[in-house]
């Protein structure tokens, strides 16, 4: 399969824990994104990377969330000491740039993310 | 502030029936993008439209963006069960790389 991927596909955790979330790209895509959904609303936009810059930041990254693409592949999703409101999809998207075309996205499956 | 709005955000009709989903915007796209989610599933692109006045049908689904490039339609004839599912409109603001998304419109079909 060689389409987006993403591990944990859910995740159960305690207020405060910390969890990490991973995403393998399309292979030959440059770009990759994530967004936060939760129930009954769109996805919302949170970060995105070209390569392994990290370009764009959404104000709902609070200082707990911290994203990283370190070799311009797979990227992860940390979230520090969890809240009830982090609980959420979270998404994970790929497309291959070029010049200034951003791209058709493919989106990943999601990793469920449930705060106790 | 929601950038892309979608109405109706639900919608139930019966088998058969046509319907029309929009999406308004005051910011002008370079393109805009319709997705189709099931529950516990990412988005899956339906189509891409970037043309001013543009119309692309797949099936019984005809998508249209407007001239000014600030608003979309999806138009479904002959609703089928099938179709029932989350509807997303998402673009590009003109000059931004980034893939924004409206707040859905939850279709049910009923047979």
């Amino acid at each position: 399969d060689t389409g987006v991927s993403q591990d944990p596909r859910h995740k159960i955790t305690k207020r405060g824990q910390n969890v990490t979330f991973r995403c393998d790209p399309i292979s030959e895509h440059n770009r990759l994104y994530w967004y936060r959904q939760t129930l009954g609303q769109g996805p919302e936009f949170l970060t995105y990377f070209q390569n392994e810059a990290q370009l764009e930041k959404s104000r709902l990254l609070s200082d707990r969330f911290s994203a990283e693409r370190p070799k311009g592949s797979f990227s992860t999703l940390e979230i520090q000491r969890t809240e009830q409101g982090d609980s959420a999809m979270y998404l994970c998207a790929s497309s291959l740039a070029i010049g200034s075309n951003t791209g058709e996205l493919f989106f990943g499956e999601g990793s469920r993310l449930t705060v106790l | 502030t929601q950038l892309l709005e979608q109405s109706p955000q639900f919608l139930s009709i019966q088998e058969g029936e046509n319907l029309t989903v929009y999406c308004n915007s005051s910011s002008v796209f370079s393109s805009l993008q319709w997705y189709r989610q099931e529950p516990g599933e990412g988005p899956v692109l339906l189509v891409t439209v970037v043309t001013g006045g543009e119309v692309k049908k797949l099936k019984r689904l005809t998508f249209q963006f407007g001239d000014a490039r600030k608003d979309s339609s999806l138009h479904i004839t002959a609703a089928q069960p099938g179709d029932t599912g989350l509807y997303l409109c998402a673009g590009i603001i003109q000059g931004a790389q980034k893939l924004v998304f409206g707040q859905g419109t939850r279709l049910t079909i009923n047979p």
